[in-house]
């Protein structure tokens, strides 16, 4: 069966600290994979998204992501870590032959020191 | 454009009653799925709706139901409500073509008491 797997529940970082976030999935094919962002009380935002091609992907608010499809890794990166960033993350793949539903990991909570 | 709107935003319910929660997608996506967020179970999928049509459904109790309108507005009602249905419930829109991006809205926080 799909998962996909955040191995760090909470993780602590200083604020223009680098940040990486980990991601691992169990698909049999190219995954859709996605990352998300949850302020609290909130909705989840798409950061970004990896289909195909270049497997370093941009996404928005300074975050990138690289797909390795040897280690079924899609962990997320951030040079400068900001206040702001804090949050709960999330990293899901869409589920195989079931577009409209997607598999999450159980998240990762940023919290960000000044 | 505007995104997804859900209402309402919070919900206070007895134990045994019903409810009907209601998503309104980013204008001119056709897709709409539901996901129930919890601290212990993550955030675990319900139902997919397309075209007015139930297309995917997750591994939940036959209380949960849902469906949509030819606007492509969704409602999911959920009855005879148990104290583990406390949740947010968010609801995501896609346009279901090539693209699987789903957008998601604030949610619905709902407490059964």
């Amino acid at each position: 069966a799909q998962s996909v797997t955040q191995p760090d529940i909470h993780i602590t970082v200083s604020e223009g600290a680098s940040l990486e976030l980990r991601c691992n999935y169990s698909y049999g094919a190219t995954p859709y994979l996605f990352w998300y962002v949850q302020s609290p009380g909130q909705g989840l935002q798409l950061l970004l998204k990896y289909f195909s091609g270049d497997t370093l992907v941009q996404g928005i608010k300074g975050f990138e992501a690289e797909f390795k499809r040897s280690q079924s890794s899609f962990n997320l990166r951030k040079p400068s870590v900001h206040w702001s960033d804090a949050a709960e993350y999330f990293c899901a793949v869409v589920s195989s032959g079931n577009t409209g539903k997607l598999i999450f990991g159980q998240g990762t909570t940023l919290q960000v020191k000044p | 454009k505007a995104g997804v709107t859900q209402t309402p935003r919070y919900l206070i319910k007895t134990r045994g009653q019903q409810v009907t929660l209601s998503c309104s997608p980013i204008s001119g996506h056709r897709s709409v799925s539901w996901y129930q967020q919890t601290p212990g179970q993550g955030l675990q999928f319900l139902f997919e709706y397309f075209s007015e049509t139930q297309r995917n459904k997750g591994n939940f109790p036959g209380r949960f139901s849902g469906r949509q309108f030819s606007n492509s507005r969704s409602e999911m009602n959920v009855s005879t409500l148990e104290l583990g249905d406390s949740a947010l419930y968010l609801c995501a829109s896609s346009f279901r073509g090539n693209s699987y991006e789903q957008y998601f809205g604030p949610g619905t926080r709902l407490t059964v008491t």
